[in-house]
């Protein structure tokens, strides 16, 4: 079974870039699709982008100029960094498998991350 | 930003059957792009309940159960118990987006 861990800052100042790391057990990040979903307190789920080993991104158009996905094979961890972050990116971020192509399900979750933008 | 529709809240007394629905457009789930749903508990992140859209993964009650029809897919749970008080995200693809799509989330109230 695969596990999934994120960990980050905890809190970003206004402007500055968010960053997070994910580490993977249990499974091999060369295979299937890796993603963050991110959770404003009280709100829905948000989809950030994915990635495919090998190249394949896509970002949601929303956050798309603002947004890099990528991973560190050695490490088998998944990485996300956000830039010019305002008190809009405060969330709860996770980290999540795709199972069935970019356009499949999500079978795995990380336990989740919070982020608070702050000066 | 495409979105898919859920109703904010829905409730039900224990052993009660309720329906979440989840509504799209010809862009994600009336393309024909399959229909997930997520329970997510308070506090904690959440979890797969239905795939493909009635496909529910080992462990899962099959109180629980999933359709979907043309630009909409539900989700009922059929004897509503205090434990599933919590959450409900439905999620999908979209082409105009090119990437995943979720519903505004339903919260199952248990009366």
């Amino acid at each position: 079974q695969v596990h999934l861990l994120e960990s980050g800052p905890g809190r970003v100042k206004p402007s500055e870039t968010l960053s997070l790391t994910c580490v993977v057990s249990g499974g091999s990040i060369g295979d299937l699709f890796w993603s963050w979903v991110r959770q404003p307190p009280g709100k829905g789920l948000e989809w950030i982008g994915f990635l495919f080993y090998g190249g394949t991104t896509s970002y949601n158009p929303s956050l798309e100029n603002r947004v890099t996905i990528s991973v560190d094979m050695s490490q088998n961890q998944l990485s996300l960094d956000l830039t010019s972050v305002t008190a809009a990116d405060t969330a709860v971020y996770y980290c999540v498998r795709l199972r069935g192509g970019g356009d499949g399900r999500i079978d795995s979750w990380g336990q989740g991350t919070l982020v608070t933008v702050s000066s | 930003q495409a979105v898919l529709t859920q109703p904010p809240s829905v409730s039900g007394a224990p052993g009660q059957r309720v329906i979440i629905s989840c509504t799209g457009s010809s862009s994600n789930i009336g393309a024909g792009y399959d229909v997930h749903w997520y329970q997510q508990l308070p506090g904690k992140a959440p979890k797969p309940l239905i795939y493909v859209n009635s496909m529910r993964p080992s462990g899962v009650p099959d109180r629980f159960s999933g359709s979907k029809f043309g630009t909409s897919a539900s989700l009922v749970i059929t004897g509503l118990q205090a434990e599933d008080e919590a959450d409900y995200h439905c999620q999908s693809y979209d082409s105009d987006l090119s990437g995943q799509v979720f519903g505004t989330g339903t919260k199952v109230t248990v009366l």
